[in-house]
């Protein structure tokens, strides 16, 4: 079963205006990771925190993550109509040196000039 | 980070065929990761491949259907067997970076069965 959930599924936004993403999964991790994907391309790599990590940033993006609530957000500020994708959320609860992720059913943003 | 190119990028092939897809990475991996995505869903992991060892499926794939090599550390293909049209799907291949826990996708393989 899918370990992330992520909401809202779809997001409409206006350039400018932040878009804020979540992502909610079940069991102990390592690290999360989150994703962008445009129109079925492949998969380009945002940001990854790790369990003991709270909060990171990368440019315009940032992502928080709460172990006690198993959530974690993606924050794109300032969005621009190049920002319209889907974004997936992955867990890596890996042992014995497996390095599987589980992927979240995404969300799909779109951002309107 | 690893650079991870996949041939072919896309194919129309008919019911009952095989498409085999290779997978290149620019650097010697341990662990190469095959992943499906349907139409409209998530990223779902078929099966690792490590380096001299058979595949470890993940629960719903069996080998008969999608056999995987693996013949040294930067190369991969998996093989979709006697496809239906269920078989749609995008095929990614991924790997984790070294001293990075990272994991790169290559641009993904778009597969149509009619």
């Amino acid at each position: 079963s899918q370990q992330g959930e992520e909401d809202p599924q779809a997001l409409s936004i206006q350039e400018g205006e932040n878009a804020t993403m979540n992502c909610s999964y079940k069991t102990s991790i390592n690290n999360l990771q989150w994703y962008r994907q445009n129109s079925g391309r492949g998969l380009v790599h945002l940001i990854l925190i790790r369990s003991n990590e709270r909060e990171k940033h990368s440019g315009r993006l940032r992502v928080t993550l709460d172990t006690s609530k198993k959530s974690s957000s993606l924050l794109i500020t300032a969005s621009r109509a190049a920002d319209t994708a889907s974004y997936f959320c992955a867990t890596d609860a890996s042992q014995g040196g497996s390095e599987k992720l589980v992927f979240g059913k995404g969300t799909k943003l779109t951002v309107n000039p | 980070s690893a650079v991870i190119s996949q041939k072919p990028s896309r194919d129309i092939c008919q019911r009952g065929t095989s498409l085999t897809i290779q997978c290149q990475v620019d650097s010697q991996v341990t662990m190469m990761f095959w992943y499906r995505q349907q139409p409209g869903q998530s990223l779902t992991l078929i099966a690792t491949a490590n380096q001299g060892s058979e595949a470890t499926y993940e629960s719903g794939f069996v080998i008969d259907k999608f056999p995987i090599s693996r013949p040294n550390l930067t190369f991969s293909t998996l093989t979709v067997s006697n496809m239906s049209p269920e078989d749609s799907s995008i095929y990614l291949c991924s790997v984790r970076g070294r001293l990075t826990d990272t994991q790169y996708f290559g641009p993904g393989t778009r597969l149509t069965v009619l």
